[in-house]
């Protein structure tokens, strides 16, 4: 079964800093990749997707994010970090069957931005 | 602008009481889920349904049940409310399909509190 792998619980950044957040998986074919984002009491926000092509793929509010097959991997970045940047974010592979489609999510990391 | 619409934000319900959590999208979406979101936990899939009247347990299925009657409203059912069930609960919906699969879209979230 797929899973996803958050290796950091909460990071701390400070403003105008750079980041990166880190996500490992586990599936045998190509991988559908997302990152979410969620702000405190919130539902979850796509950031950005992945599913072919280029490799380096680009998001809202400034983020990206990096697919890696040889070591597994698909972190995001953002080159400048803002206070409103503050949020927990989640990475999720989709598990894709006959009619219908689910994503396994990662335990999130909480982004914490200094001033 | 699509939307998933859960029917409360917050709900304070007390130990024993059957809890009706509402869910509603308008994008014709055929997939709907379930989730329970709890601190260092990461999201939960309780229940998702692929069709009108179709419903599949997810890994904590215990304890709810889930009501899809029309395909725009997805109900998860707290039999017999207990403390343990006290969470953030997020319905989220997405298309069937490779060519159409652009991951979920969220729910705000309703936060549960059994006392």
């Amino acid at each position: 079964a797929q899973s996803v792998t958050q290796p950091d619980i909460h990071i701390t950044v400070s403003e105008g800093a750079s980041l990166e957040l880190r996500c490992n998986y586990s599936y045998g074919a190509t991988p559908y990749l997302f990152w979410y984002v969620q702000s405190p009491g919130q539902g979850l926000q796509l950031l950005l997707k992945y599913f072919s092509g280029d490799t380096l793929v680009q998001g809202i509010k400034g983020f990206e994010a990096e697919f890696k097959r040889s070591q597994s991997s698909f972190n995001l970045r953002k080159p400048s970090v803002h206070w409103s940047d503050a949020a927990e974010y989640f990475c999720a592979v989709g598990e894709l069957n006959t009619g219908f489609q689910k994503l396994v999510f990662g335990t999130g990391t909480r982004l914490l931005v200094s001033p | 602008d699509v939307k998933v619409t859960q029917s409360s934000r917050y709900l304070v319900k007390r130990t024993g009481e059957k809890v009706f959590l509402e869910c509603v999208q308008d994008m014709d979406h055929e997939n709907m889920f379930w989730y329970r979101q709890d601190p260092g936990l990461g999201l939960r899939l309780i229940y998702f349904s692929y069709d009108v009247k179709m419903k599949e347990k997810g890994d904590i299925p215990e304890g709810y049940s889930v009501s899809r009657e029309k395909k725009e409203r997805f109900s998860l059912i707290l039999e017999s409310a207990s403390t343990n069930q006290t969470s953030m609960y997020l319905c989220a919906s997405s298309s069937t399909g490779r060519a159409s699969f652009y991951g979920y879209t969220f729910g705000s979230g309703t936060r549960l509190t059994v006392v």
